[in-house]
């Protein structure tokens, strides 16, 4: 079964820029959630989705957006990039199992660097 | 004070020891509870997860949680240098539909041969 996948997987934009990254889930999993991950903060949550609606949200602010297709496929969007915006954002997809445990698989990341 | 403390290490240990990775937290809701580890320029694989106080064993790696203390713990024994990684614990307050897991900064572990 293939893993999680990200694109790109490395990315330089200047402030002020957007961008766009991309993930596909194991199959089968339709809960896809995002994660900026960086030195200072470790690895914080952004938002859940769950077949194409966003269920949770973590404490960013709405230059965050992000959604996810009817084939579970999802992307975020960070606008108007700011240097603290540089870190690794990482997907992850996850289903639950029989008995209730959920079960989460990473992506590679994407590795966002502002200039 | 951070919902869940984890001291960033580096540990470094002999190859063959028996290595302790912890954690504390603030919030008495989290009953749902993981470590991951975590290879350098690589996303976090998910280890072991736990409901309960007790511990729960899976190979090498044995996890124990003291929902009393707040306190939870990750033992590897017989280290390899292939465990060099960061560990990082998260803990949630649901396991399923509202799923939010809070992370650990993560400690780095250093095994030598």
């Amino acid at each position: 079964k293939a893993g999680v996948t990200q694109t790109p997987r490395y990315l330089i934009k200047t402030r002020g820029q957007q961008v766009t990254l991309s993930c596909s889930p194991i199959s089968g999993h339709r809960s896809v959630s995002w994660y900026q991950q960086t030195p200072g903060q470790g690895l914080q949550f952004l938002f859940e989705y769950f077949s194409e609606t966003q269920r949770n949200k973590g404490n960013f602010p709405g230059r965050f957006s992000g959604r996810q297709f009817s084939n579970s496929r999802s992307e975020m969007n960070v606008s108007t990039l700011e240097l603290g915006d540089s870190a690794l954002y990482l997907c992850a997809s996850s289903f639950l199992e029989v008995g209730g445990q959920e079960t989460q698989y990473f992506g590679p990341g994407t590795r966002l660097l502002v200039l | 004070q951070k919902e869940v403390e984890q001291d960033p290490g580096p540990l470094s240990v002999p190859e063959g020891a028996i290595v302790s990775l912890n954690c504390t937290y603030s919030n008495s809701a989290f009953q749902y509870f993981m470590w991951y580890r975590q290879y350098s320029r690589k996303g976090p694989e998910l280890l072991m997860y736990t409901y309960s106080s007790g511990n729960k064993e899976d190979g090498r790696f044995t996890a124990q949680v003291d929902k009393s203390s707040k306190y939870i713990s990750l033992f590897i024994r017989d280290s390899q240098p292939s465990d060099s990684a960061t560990y990082l614990c998260a803990m949630s307050a649901w396991p399923g539909g509202s799923y939010i897991p809070t992370f650990g900064r993560g400690t780095s572990l250093i095994v030598h041969p």
